[in-house]
């Protein structure tokens, strides 16, 4: 029963471009959306993050949006450069803090140069 | 700035071993959390932590696995006894209540 769900495995994407990861939950008391990149042999690394009383965010080159009719979330990365190739997890948590955060299964993403 | 330290960075032992996995946390943080990540099941809390007290355990898998914070600065997760399909990537995180978590690197984990 996953309640946060990444249905892409994998994403490849040309330097420059623009690159959107998806993300959708189930579970309405999710109130709080974050987006970690994890490189190979390290742990993630906080990104971005998103309240439910927004509907967008951004940092720099990140953007997270949050259509909550949908129970949908995305992160786009404008322009996309070779040092993004990661793992890209979304996670959730309720009660409006990172506290206990539920993960999605990760987006490999590989932005070719 | 140190970040979460975690040791050590991997571990190979036989089934039926006990298995200790100690964490630092980003010292001034007050709560720390234990993950274990899998092909099958992804990243998965296990276990967390405000003020050194165990506030949620229920994603220890079971009464094998245990985890002790004695200190704001120290933790540990062991498995005892070990069996392979304990063989994972256990990550601590350490945060300020209600911030963003900020990970250590992981024990890689192989139980033969």
């Amino acid at each position: 029963d996953q309640q946060v769900k990444q249905n892409s495995p994998s994403l490849s994407v040309q330097e420059g471009r623009i690159s959107i990861l998806n993300c959708d939950y189930t579970n309405s008391m999710f109130d709080y959306f974050l987006w970690y990149k994890k490189y190979p042999a390290e742990g993630p690394t906080f990104l971005i993050s998103i309240s439910s009383i927004k509907d967008k965010n951004e940092d720099g080159r990140f953007t997270v949006f949050l259509n909550k009719s949908a129970k949908h979330l995305s992160l786009h990365i404008v322009p996309s450069q070779p040092g993004d190739s990661a793992v890209y997890f979304c996670a959730a948590s309720g009660g409006g803090s990172a506290r206990q955060l539920t993960f999605g299964s990760g987006t490999q993403l590989t932005v070719l140069p | 700035d140190a970040g979460v330290i975690q040791s050590p960075r991997h571990e190979v032992t036989e089934m039926g071993q006990e298995v200790t996995l100690r964490c630092k946390p980003i010292s001034g943080h007050n709560s720390l959390f234990w993950y274990r990540q899998t092909m099958m099941r992804g990243l998965e809390l296990l276990i967390y932590f405000n003020n050194n007290v165990p506030i949620d355990d229920s994603g220890m898998p079971e009464d094998r696995f245990s985890a002790k914070m004695p200190n704001a600065s120290f933790s540990t997760l062991k498995i005892q006894p070990s069996e392979p399909r304990d063989s994972a990537v256990y990550f601590c995180a350490s945060s300020l209540i209600d911030g963003s978590q900020h990970f250590g690197d992981g024990t890689r984990l192989s139980i033969l």
